[in-house]
């Protein structure tokens, strides 16, 4: 089946400094990916959706120029988050279509950061 | 905003089917329920969904009732490993999914 693939799964940072995540289809192409945000015991919220070969749709309330997403090829989406602070901090998962059927989301296992 | 409501939570017996129930009463004609689920600090995962007719596949069956105002997950056989939070969504041709907060399911021993 479609596999979507994070790295790293967790990462500890200080305040100040800047992280990327990876978001990978393994077996598929995609088009379209997209990231969420999860707060501890809290749901998913969309944060953008990112688009190969354009620039990512934010989510009204994120900020484009925070959290930098990057979808150069068919296979790979970036989220970078830029200047991290503690209020950062969260369960970041990101999702691609294609892989298993119309409409249908195959997701990462997630991406834990924590910001000192 | 979610377009469905879910009871916060449901408790199952081991080896008991789950009826996970969920209210969509607003869904209009081009959208489809989904349902996926997220166990403890994983990322979601897609188990079915369906527009009117009931569904099954490996993991789940789904109920949709005529009028598509409510549908029903089905774990025919509920072990320790389905517990988790089950999130039931509507969604037309975009493919945005907007989740809600979804419905804790424990299946007890």
């Amino acid at each position: 089946g479609a596999v979507v693939s994070q790295h790293p799964s967790w990462v500890i940072c200080k305040s100040g400094t800047s992280v990327k995540i990876e978001c990978r289809s393994l077996d598929f192409q995609a088009t379209t990916m997209f990231w969420y945000r999860q707060f501890p015991k809290q749901s998913l919220m969309l944060m953008a959706t990112s688009n190969e070969g354009s620039k990512a749709t934010y989510e009204q309330g994120v900020e484009k120029d925070k959290f930098l997403i990057n979808h150069a090829s068919l296979t790979l989406s970036t989220l970078t988050v830029t200047s991290a602070h503690p209020e950062d901090s969260s369960f970041y998962i990101c999702s691609a279509s294609g892989g298993t059927g119309a409409n249908v989301l195959t997701f990462g296992a997630g991406s834990r950061l924590t910001v000192l | 905003d979610a377009k469905t409501t879910q009871p916060p939570s449901m408790d199952c017996a081991e080896g008991r089917a789950a009826n996970l129930p969920c209210n969509h009463s607003t869904i209009s004609g081009n959208e489809y329920v989904y349902w996926y689920r997220q166990i403890h600090s994983q990322g979601p995962q897609y188990i079915i969904h369906g527009l009117k007719n009931n569904e099954t596949n490996e993991m789940a069956s789904l109920i949709i009732t005529e009028d598509r105002k409510s549908s029903t997950l089905i774990l025919p056989h509920a072990t320790l490993r389905d517990t988790a939070v089950y999130y039931c969504i509507s969604q037309g041709g975009s493919e945005k999914l907007v989740f809600g907060k979804g419905m804790k399911l424990t299946v007890n021993p």
